[in-house]
Formats: C-alpha cells, sequence, structure tokens
C-alpha cells in the first residue's frame, strides 16, 4: 500500500476562497483522522471517522471548516471561506479499530497558505 | 488538559542511548501509552505502543512503571536521524490527541 496519500502537497489561496483538501486512507482501514498543525497550537485533532461516519467533531475550529467521507477510500476537507489564520499544515491519518493494533499512519500532509 | 507532561526538549549524543521520559499520572486502566515522533515537516510516525507490561520492537524499547504514572522510551543506539520531536500519548479507543511533546537533538 502507498500510505496515506493526500493532496494537494503545497496550497496558496487568497482570503476568502474556498479551499478543499483531499485524502485517501490506506485500504482496509476504517478509522480516518484530521489534524491541523501550527507553531503556536502544536497538533490539533481536527475530526475523526469511523466507517465513513463523523464521530467527533468537536475540534472544528468553527462553520467555516466542514469535512465529508462519501465512501472508505476517499475524505475532504473544506474551509469556506478561508482566512489568513487558517495557515497551517493539515494532516490525515487513518488506522484500523483493533486496539491492540491501533497505530495511526499519516499522511504526508497538505501545507496551506492563505494570503 | 494535558494528560501528559514531558521535557520541553533533550539532547544526545550520536550513538548513545536517548531516555525519553513521560509522565501520565492520571491515566486509566484501560489507557494505552502511545509514542510516535515528528521528524521536520513530515507527518506524524509510530513508534511504539503498551498498557502495562514493558514492549521492544525494532524502533525502540517502551518501559512502563508498575503504577503505569510513567513512561520511558529508550532508543538504545541513537543516530543524527533520530533527530524529532517525540509524543507520548494515552489513549482510549481511537481518541489520540497531542501534547507539545519533546525535542530530541542528537549530536554528533
Amino acid at each position: 500500500d502507498a500510505g496515506v496519500i493526500q493532496s494537494p502537497r503545497h496550497e496558496v489561496t487568497e482570503m476568502g476562497q474556498e479551499v478543499t483538501l483531499r485524502c485517501k486512507p490506506i485500504s482496509g482501514h476504517d478509522y480516518l483522522f484530521w489534524y491541523r498543525q501550527t507553531m503556536m497550537r502544536g497538533l490539533e485533532l481536527l475530526i475523526y471517522f469511523n466507517n465513513n461516519v463523523p464521530i467527533d467533531d468537536s475540534g472544528m475550529p468553527e462553520d467555516r471548516f466542514s469535512a465529508k467521507m462519501p465512501n472508505a477510500s476517499f475524505s475532504t476537507l473544506k474551509i469556506q471561506p478561508s482566512e489568513p489564520r487558517d495557515s497551517a499544515v493539515y494532516f490525515c491519518a487513518s488506522s484500523l479499530s483493533d486496539l491492540l493494533n491501533a497505530e495511526a499512519f499519516f499522511g504526508q500532509g497538505t501545507r496551506l497558505t492563505v494570503v | 488538559d494535558a494528560k501528559t507532561t514531558q521535557p520541553t526538549s533533550m539532547d544526545c549524543a550520536e550513538g548513545r542511548a536517548a531516555n525519553l521520559p513521560c509522565n501520565h499520572s492520571t491515566i486509566s486502566g484501560n489507557e494505552y501509552v502511545y509514542w510516535y515522533r515528528q521528524i521536520h515537516s513530515q507527518g506524524p510516525q509510530y513508534i511504539i505502543h503498551g498498557l502495562k507490561n514493558n514492549e521492544t520492537n525494532e524502533m525502540a524499547s517502551l518501559i512502563i512503571t508498575e503504577d503505569r504514572k510513567s513512561s520511558t522510551l529508550i532508543l538504545p543506539h541513537a543516530t543524527l536521524r533520530d533527530t524529532a520531536v517525540y509524543y507520548c500519548i494515552v489513549r482510549v479507543g481511537q481518541d489520540m490527541r497531542f501534547g507539545a511533546g519533546t525535542r530530541l537533538t542528537v549530536k554528533p
């Protein structure tokens, strides 16, 4: 397996524009996580899904952020409208539900810059 | 509300063992201790995890105290490529939240 795949790797957008980040989890994994990383706040858990269903979205900063998982092999994180303070690296991760082997595998991240 | 406490930074000489401590005094009986590391600009990488027994794999060893209130990650022969931020996480289920971690610098 190629691991967790995120796209794009880099995104530069203007304030007010819609941004969509994409993630393909490892095949067979039933949990998917979205994280945001900044210097000030570190790694923050935004939302996670189990079997395509959102389980906990308490980390989503505000209504401008939304995440979907239409099927087991694809998820999106959308920001609309984007603001400069959304600039960060966004990571997607996936894992199995087996708690004895529940290590999460992370993608390479999407570096978002909102100008 | 951080569940773990780690030193902000540590140095280690190349070839020596790196011992990274973590305090998790409020850990509950069904929470696992996980360790991840993040090398500059990359996504976090899983290292090892355990419940109450010591664990070892090809990357590291995890020593958990008998009362489970603290643990130590041991990299037996640190190399320059082990320079990274190391995160200790306690989790039950799939909820996994990162603290600030320890920045380990391996020096030649």
